[in-house]
């Protein structure tokens, strides 16, 4: 049971263009989600987040936007640089016991041809 | 500040072997968690450590073991080896709650099995 998807495993782009990718959810009591940024032979690094409360979040070329009835958040890249090229991963937190565990999406696969 | 220190960066086994992984989490941080990564199941989680006590666990079968010390370094044993537990294995440290302290991971240990 997939609770975190990301239904496209690869997204190609010009570099200076927007880059969206896409997750959807399946659980409803999810109120809190991130976008780790994932390059070869590393491990994933925190991009940005955002807060149910919330419809956006934006941090620099990143914004992340939050459809709460549709069970649906993007990340937009503007403008796509080269360097942006990696594994971008969708998770959200899940708890028991004040023990906290991420489910992330399967991962889109982002390349920015120059 | 050090990030997240997982040791060794690769190994080799052997099915029915067992091998022991090693983590260092970022000075401060009392949470490990580790997480398996494979092309096709994506990132899941393994178990979550805090003060030396195991709070969560995924679902892995009972080859999969872990422990902290007492200076919150961490192991993950996997006993018994399947040519299906080749994998990046990553080690993640947070000081609390997602929502004020994301995952940062480390750079991981590629496991493969022959």
């Amino acid at each position: 049971d997939q609770q975190v998807k990301q239904n496209s495993p690869s997204l190609s782009v010009q570099e200076g263009r927007i880059s969206i990718l896409n997750c959807d959810y399946t659980n409803s009591m999810f109120d809190y989600f991130l976008w780790y940024k994932k390059y070869p032979a590393e491990g994933p690094t925190f991009l940005i987040s955002i807060s149910s409360i919330k419809d956006k979040n934006e941090d620099g070329r990143f914004t992340v936007f939050l459809n709460k009835s549709a069970k649906h958040l993007s990340l937009h890249i503007v403008p796509s640089q080269p360097g942006d090229s990696a594994v971008y991963f969708c998770a959200a937190p899940t708890s028991r016991g004040g023990s906290e565990k991420l489910v992330f999406g399967k991962g889109t696969k982002l390349t920015v041809n120059p | 500040k050090a990030g997240v220190t997982q040791t060794p960066r690769y190994l080799i086994k052997t099915r029915g072997q067992q091998v022991t992984l090693s983590c260092s989490p970022i000075s401060g941080h009392r949470s490990v968690s580790w997480y398996q990564q494979t092309p096709g199941q994506g990132l899941q989680f393994l178990f979550e450590y805090f003060s030396e006590t195991q709070r969560n666990k995924g679902n892995f079968p009972g080859r999969f073991s872990g422990r902290q010390f007492s200076n919150s370094r961490s192991e993950m044993n996997v006993s018994t080896l399947e040519l299906g537990d080749s994998a990046l294995y990553l080690c993640a440290s947070s000081l609390g709650q997602v929502q004020n302290s994301p995952l940062h991971f480390g750079n991981g240990t590629r496991l493969t099995v022959t």
